[in-house]
């Protein structure tokens, strides 16, 4: 089955700084990469997504760029800003029918709680 | 307002106290999943449905059976509770296929004693 790894678990950036989190996956068949942001006791909200046909994709001060090659993706932050503080968490879509069966859904990683210093 | 509904948000019960969280969306989405959320283990797929009557095992489907009688709700049954069971739930539904963008519920948060 699919396996993602996310890094860092926690990362502290300074206000207007860029903030960086990396993915990783292991099903070569993976080909839809979202990404969550999830404040303090609320629910994931998608930010968000590529498909494994996009290398970049870019909505403001957020983007995300995919390595296919190297099975990895990575969501990148600008000009960050108090209201980005939040956990973040990267996904891959497991691809049932090309994976011999399993699960059809996301597999996700185990997050990154972004803090934002003034 | 297109949104998925989960109930109850919170609830305390005890060990092999049969119960069930319902999920409705009203977005006419086929896909609607089931998650648990523990902390440092992220988000983990519990069943999950392609359509009514149409469902599935995700990755921990251990102590849980869903029912998909209709398209817009999705239960989650724990037939006999356990402590380890206790986690913060969230359903989620998408137009067709998992690989489009899911909408979160905004969870429930159940306490196995």
């Amino acid at each position: 089955g699919e396996n993602v790894e996310q890094h860092p678990s926690t990362l502290s950036v300074q206000e207007g700084d860029s903030a960086v989190i990396k993915c990783t996956y292991s099903d070569s068949a993976s080909n839809y990469f979202p990404w969550y942001k999830q404040e303090l006791g609320k629910r994931p909200q998608l930010i968000i997504d590529i498909r494994s046909n996009v290398g970049e994709k870019k909505d403001q001060r957020i983007a995300v760029t995919l390595n296919k090659t190297a099975k990895h993706f990575s969501l990148h932050i600008t000009e960050t800003q108090p209201e980005d503080s939040a956990v973040y968490f990267c996904a891959a879509h497991k691809n049932w029918m090309y994976s011999g069966g399993g699960a059809d859904g996301l597999t996700f990683g185990k997050g990154t709680h972004l803090i934002i210093q003034p | 307002e297109a949104q998925v509904t989960q109930n109850p948000r919170y609830l305390i019960t005890v060990t092999g106290k049969k119960l069930t969280v319902t999920c409705s969306q009203n977005m006419n989405h086929e896909y609607m999943s089931w998650y648990r959320q523990d902390p440092g283990l992220g988000l983990r797929q519990i069943y999950y449905s392609m359509n009514v009557e149409v469902t599935d095992k995700g990755d921990v489907p251990e102590g849980y059976k869903v029912s998909r009688k209709e398209k817009r709700n999705f239960p989650l049954i724990l037939e006999s509770p356990s402590p380890n069971q206790t986690s913060l739930y969230f359903c989620a539904s998408s137009l067709r296929v998992s690989n489009q963008p899911q909408h979160f519920g905004d969870g429930t948060r159940l306490s196995i004693l």
